[in-house]
């Protein structure tokens, strides 16, 4: 069974910009979670999708935001970025919601500029 | 929210001898405590976990405890090998009205020193 895939892996952005990330969950997993990952926050909760539906979300502004789609497919998009959302976004598929055992991927490295 | 600490953030230890890592976690109603381990420059990866109804589970060298009274629980790694060295994350899910999914402590970076 392939993993849970990110794409894209690396890119640099400039402030201001917007930039959409994607997350391919394992086949069969409903919900997807997206953490940021910073050297000094560690992992900090993002949201959750499961059925298309966001379920949960962390105490990140709305320019923060994400969707599902029927295939379970997620993206996550940052509009108008800050020099302070240089992180490793990673997303993490589980079978159901809320569930703790969760599957990450190999996450995507944003830098901002 | 629920609010997860970890002690401590770097733990250097010889070869051959034992870690413990320790979380507290804020949110009693908390009923499900998973590690995840980090290698550099890798995904995190769940190595163990437990729930509220259990006291101590253990997996080969690790092992967790839970004190649901004192709301903390630790993970332990006996006989230390070069390939534990990581990054080591406790969690908890709470259970509240708020929707936090699953909150991580900050991280602990284990070093095995040969």
């Amino acid at each position: 069974k392939a993993g849970v895939t990110q794409t894209p892996r690396y890119l640099i952005k400039t402030r201001g910009q917007q930039v959409t990330l994607s997350c391919s969950p394992i086949s069969g997993h409903r919900s997807v979670s997206w953490y940021q990952q910073t050297p000094g926050q560690g992992l900090q909760f993002l949201f959750e999708y499961f059925s298309e539906t966001q379920r949960n979300k962390g105490n990140f502004p709305g320019r923060f935001s994400g969707r599902q789609f029927s295939n379970s497919r997620s993206e996550m998009n940052v509009s108008t970025l800050e020099l302070g959302d240089s992180a490793l976004y990673l997303c993490a598929s589980s079978p159901t919601t809320r569930s703790g055992e969760l599957f990450f991927g190999e996450g995507s490295r944003l830098t901002v500029l | 929210g629920e609010n997860v600490e970890q002690h401590p953030s770097t733990l250097s230890v010889q070869e051959g001898d034992s870690a413990v890592i320790k979380c507290t976690y804020s949110d009693s109603a908390s009923n499900y405590f998973p590690w995840y381990k980090q290698e550099l420059g890798k995904r995190p990866q769940l190595i163990i976990d437990i729930r509220s109804n259990v006291g101590e589970k253990k997996d080969q060298r690790i092992a967790v405890t839970l004190n649901k009274t004192a709301k903390h629980f630790s993970l332990h790694i006996t006989e230390t090998q070069p390939e534990d060295s990581a990054v080591y994350f406790c969690a908890a899910l709470g259970e509240g009205g708020g929707a936090d999914g699953l909150t991580f402590g900050k991280g602990t970076h284990l070093i095995i020193q040969p």
